[in-house]
C-alpha cells in the first residue's frame, strides 16, 4: 500500500527553528508538495520538490531525498502565525496525490 | 483568498435532508476536485473533474453526487447522509490533472450530520 508518515504534533518556541519530517512509500514518485493549513482555513501551497536537494524560499525550506523516501520542511525564525498544520503530499506514478495526515505545529512565546 | 470560493462555510443537516455544496474558481483551471478532511486523517480524494468530465470516483457512496456544469463550477449534492459523513469538505482546482501543478483550495464547508 501507499503511505505517508509525518508526526502528528510538534511544539516549538517563537524565534527558533523547527524541522518537520515526512517519509513516504509510494508506487513511483513524481514530486512532493508541502502545504500549510491554518485552523478553519484552506490549505495553501508552500513548496514543491521533484529533484534531490534543498529548495529555499524565505524562512521556509524543503528538502528531498528520493533514494531515502524522505523530505523535511524547515521553518526558521518562527513566528506565532506559523502555528498551523503542515501537510505533506506525494505524486505517485499514476499522478495521484497521496496525502499525509498532517503535522500540527504549536508555537509558544 | 486563494481564488477558490466555497459555499456554505458551515452546514448542519439531518439524515433525511438534501443539500448541495458549491465551489467556484475563476483561475482558468481545467481540473477540479472534491476532498473530504476528517480530524487527524489524510485528505481523502472523492471526485476529480478534468475539462468538465469526471475522471475519478474513489469508491464514494452514492449519497454523494457531484456535478460539474462548466469548468468554473463544481457542486456536491448530498442526500440521506450518515453521522460519519460529518467532516470538512474541501474543493480544489489546478491547471491540469497531471498532479505536478499546485492545487488551490477553497476554505471548505464544515458539514455536521445530525
Amino acid at each position: 500500500g501507499q503511505n505517508i508518515d509525518q508526526p502528528t504534533e510538534m511544539t516549538a518556541t517563537e524565534g527558533a527553528i523547527v524541522q518537520i519530517n515526512c517519509t513516504y512509500q509510494t508506487s513511483g514518485f513524481n514530486g512532493l508538495f508541502w502545504y500549510q493549513q491554518h485552523a478553519g482555513e484552506a490549505p495553501t501551497f508552500l513548496s514543491y520538490n521533484v529533484l534531490d536537494g534543498l529548495e529555499e524560499k524565505g524562512r521556509f525550506s524543503s528538502f528531498l531525498s528520493r533514494s531515502k523516501g524522505y523530505s523535511y520542511l524547515l521553518l526558521k525564525e518562527l513566528q506565532m502565525k506559523d502555528s498551523a498544520s503542515y501537510l505533506c503530499a506525494v505524486i505517485d506514478s499514476n499522478y495521484q496525490l497521496i496525502w499525509g495526515a498532517g503535522t500540527k505545529l504549536i508555537i509558544k512565546p | 483568498e486563494t481564488g477558490v470560493t466555497q459555499t456554505p462555510r458551515h452546514l448542519v443537516m439531518g439524515m433525511t435532508n438534501k443539500k448541495s455544496l458549491k465551489c467556484e474558481q475563476h483561475l482558468g483551471h481545467n481540473a477540479m476536485y472534491w476532498y473530504k478532511q476528517s480530524a487527524k486523517k489524510p485528505l481523502e480524494l472523492m471526485f476529480v473533474y478534468n475539462f468538465k468530465e469526471q475522471t475519478e470516483n474513489n469508491s464514494v457512496p452514492s449519497r454523494f453526487s457531484p456535478e460539474c456544469p462548466n469548468s468554473s463550477h463544481l457542486f456536491l449534492h448530498l442526500h440521506t447522509l450518515q453521522p460519519e459523513d460529518s467532516a470538512l469538505y474541501l474543493c480544489a482546482s489546478s491547471q491540469d490533472r497531471t498532479g505536478n501543478t499546485e492545487a488551490f483550495f477553497g476554505q471548505g464547508t464544515r458539514l455536521t450530520v445530525v
